[in-house]
């Protein structure tokens, strides 16, 4: 069974580009959550989403960030107009149906932004 | 709102030695409790979780973990680690309203083993 899947492993992007990060949830889970890890900093939330709804985008900066999770393919991540404060260590994790109380969250290997 | 603290930013111990990390929690209700733990430019993995029941948990790599309700710890031990160990370990919680799904982390702990 194949885990949660992200990537580019690795992007780099210019000022003022877009960059689009993907995860693909493990098989049978229709939860994803997306995290941001800055650097020497532990992992903060961004969103939660389920197919075809965002439950919880408390932790998405305002402006300039957006993600879903369409009905058919990956989660998507979309950041535009990229800074260079937006460079960050960006894990998506996935969790199976909610069937009582806290689901185990799986995490991918991340997706490494750079912004030069 | 829910909160993690790891007072141990950094701990260096001897392959071999016991080790124990600590972590505080702050909620009002019971939580649920894990522990991750991250290898260089990795993702992260689940070595336990706390969710009801027996407070002292059994994880993966030989980790155990006790919840302490009364001292609003979860602290990881390991009576004999290897060098393998050395890693960032984070401490998460997370809270059981439907709807409020996201885990909260502590700032992590990073692991040095010395041989």
């Amino acid at each position: 069974n194949a885990g949660v899947m992200q990537n580019p492993r690795h992007l780099v992007r210019r000022r003022g580009q877009e960059a689009r990060l993907r995860c693909s949830p493990m098989k049978g889970h229709s939860h994803v959550y997306w995290y941001r890890q800055l650097p020497e900093e532990g992992l903060k939330f961004m969103v939660y989403l389920q197919k075809e709804n965002i439950i919880d985008e408390s932790g998405m900066p305002k402006e300039r960030f957006s993600a879903e999770f369409p009905k058919e393919g990956p989660s998507i991540l979309r950041i535009q107009q990229v800074v260079r404060g937006d460079s960050a260590a960006y894990f998506c994790a996935s969790s199976p149906p909610r069937s009582g109380g806290q689901e185990t969250q799986y995490f991918g290997p991340g997706t490494r932004l750079l912004v030069l | 709102a829910q909160s993690v603290t790891q007072p141990d930013i950094h701990i260096t111990v001897s392959e071999g030695a016991s080790l124990e990390l600590r972590c505080n929690y702050s909620y009002g209700a019971t939580p649920y409790l894990f522990w991750y733990v991250q290898s260089p430019g990795q993702g992260l993995q689940l070595l336990l979780k706390y969710f009801s029941g027996d407070t002292l948990v059994q994880g993966i790599k030989g980790f155990e973990a006790e919840f302490k309700r009364s001292q609003s710890s979860f602290n990881l031990r390991k009576p004999s680690v290897h060098w393998s160990d050395a890693a960032e370990y984070f401490c998460a919680v997370g809270v059981s309203n439907f709807g409020n799904e996201k885990l909260t982390f502590g700032t992590g702990t990073r692991l040095t083993i010395i041989p």
